[in-house]
């Protein structure tokens, strides 16, 4: 079962301007997360923001969570061409047993130089 | 650098076979995981662990099982390979006190023909 869905399902942008990906989902949870995903490869953990935070900062990353709306968002800041790759929100909740998340079907992102 | 090793990254099998997918880590972490990505279904939950010889079905474990003997090992079994099984395997881990992100490994993409 999918919980979070990633909007839109495909950006593409140039170098140097801002990506915002939007993740919606369904449930109450402990906390969501986001993953990048190179081309063939596994994911990665980019960051994780707990339901009583409302936003959090890694870098070049921005996510922000509205639990009232259920929804979060990442914002990558001044891309660069290898922030090509597809991203993942992924959702720990109560109703699915607090070890497992749910993953969502991605955004994926091209960045041309 | 901490590690989630799947043993194969590439593998054809045949139908009916027996296939033994292999997934390593070396972070001491209790709990691992194996899901399966599919074009536009994302990732979904095969079976995961939470301690030697525990398992869990996740929620697609049909024509699946696992073997959890050492906490470093993680092992996904397809009894009888289908080609409907054809994917990509993505295994997982983390560690046990909950609020964490996942490491994976870099994924095998199976084919059965």
């Amino acid at each position: 079962s999918q919980q979070g869905e990633e909007d839109p399902q495909a950006l593409s942008i140039q170098e140097g301007e801002n990506a915002t990906m939007n993740c919606s989902y369904k449930t109450s949870i402990n906390n969501l997360q986001w993953y990048r995903q190179n081309s063939g490869r596994g994911l990665v953990h980019l960051i994780l923001i707990r339901s009583n935070e409302r936003e959090k900062h890694s870098g070049r990353l921005r996510v922000t969570l509205d639990t009232s709306k259920k929804s979060s968002s990442l914002l990558i800041t001044a891309s660069r061409a290898a922030d090509t790759a597809s991203y993942f929100c992924a959702t720990a909740s109560m109703n699915t047993g607090f070890q497992k998340l749910v993953f969502g079907t991605g955004t994926r992102l091209l960045v041309s130089p | 650098d901490v590690k989630v090793t799947q043993s194969s990254r590439y593998l054809v099998k045949r139908t009916g076979e027996k296939v033994f997918l292999e997934c390593v880590q070396d972070m001491d972490h209790e709990n691992m995981f194996w899901y399966r990505q599919d074009p536009g279904l994302g990732l979904r939950l095969i079976y995961f662990s939470y301690d030697v010889k525990m398992k869990e079905k996740g929620d697609i474990p049909e024509g699946y099982s696992v073997s959890r003997e050492k906490k470093e090992r993680f092992s996904l079994i397809l009894e009888s390979a289908s080609t409907n099984q054809t994917s990509m395997y993505l295994c997982a881990s983390r560690a046990g006190t909950g609020g964490e992100g996942y490491t994976f490994g870099s994924g095998t993409r199976l084919t059965v023909v």
